[in-house]
């Protein structure tokens, strides 16, 4: 167990709608990261928050969006869902570089979605 | 941006056997890490490594920075080592925007 939690494990839903992804990261981790994961294109990373802030970004959609609340748990949102959305999206955090001057990436169990 | 490629794509393998898969990138690196993710989906991280050798257990890992590969070593292969093992790289020391390769897909046969 990574110790990041990520809910639901599996979400169908149709094309137009909207659905939101929840990540609790592991404990003293401030940093997010959102992952897609698709048979196309890969692990392709989304989006990044420290404690709170928004601190990368990748090949997010515009009809995507998240963020980080003060308990450092991280929401992605997907909206106007298409079907090239269905993906794997994985939720993963990593400690502060710290004086080790590295900070391994542990990730989630997954959301699956399915758009339909 | 940085381009990682990874081989072989496909290796199968009987249990009992070792394996070595491959990580090539094309920029210098200050962050690279190998994962493993199980037949269910699950991604472990099994090593940070961005450069030199570390051993964990049947694992063990090398990079050499300077030419730019990393080398993930499996001995005596069990059938739990099925899975797909990518390698990730950035050029910053952060995990901010990593890049996976398309993973190497180890099968091992009882």
């Amino acid at each position: 167990d990574s110790g990041v939690t990520q809910t639901p494990k599996h979400l169908i839903t149709a094309t137009g709608q909207r659905v939101t992804l929840r990540c609790s990261p592991r404990s003293g981790d401030l940093s997010v990261y959102w992952y897609q994961q698709s048979l196309d294109q890969g692990l392709q990373f989304l989006i990044q928050y420290y404690n709170g802030e928004e601190r990368a970004k990748g090949n997010i959609l515009e009809r995507f969006s998240a963020q980080q609340f003060p308990d450092l748990h991280s929401e992605l949102n997907l909206s106007s869902l298409e079907l090239g959305d269905s993906a794997l999206y994985f939720c993963a955090s990593s400690p502060p570089l710290g004086d080790r001057g590295y900070s391994p990436l542990h990730f989630g169990n997954g959301t699956r979605l399915t758009v339909t | 941006g940085i381009q990682v490629e990874q081989s072989p794509p496909d290796l199968i393998l009987q249990e009992g056997a070792n394996s070595t898969l491959r990580c090539n990138f094309s920029d210098s690196v200050n962050n690279l890490q190998w994962f493993h993710q199980n037949p269910w989906g699950q991604l472990i991280n099994l090593f940070y490594i961005p450069s030199g050798t570390k051993q964990n257990g049947r694992l063990s890992a090398t990079t050499v920075a300077t030419e730019r590969y990393s080398l993930l070593y499996i001995s005596s292969s069990q059938t739990t080592d099925s899975g797909v093992y990518f390698c990730a790289v950035s050029t910053n020391f952060g995990n901010e925007k990593l890049t996976f390769g398309t993973g190497t897909r180890l099968t091992i046969i009882p």
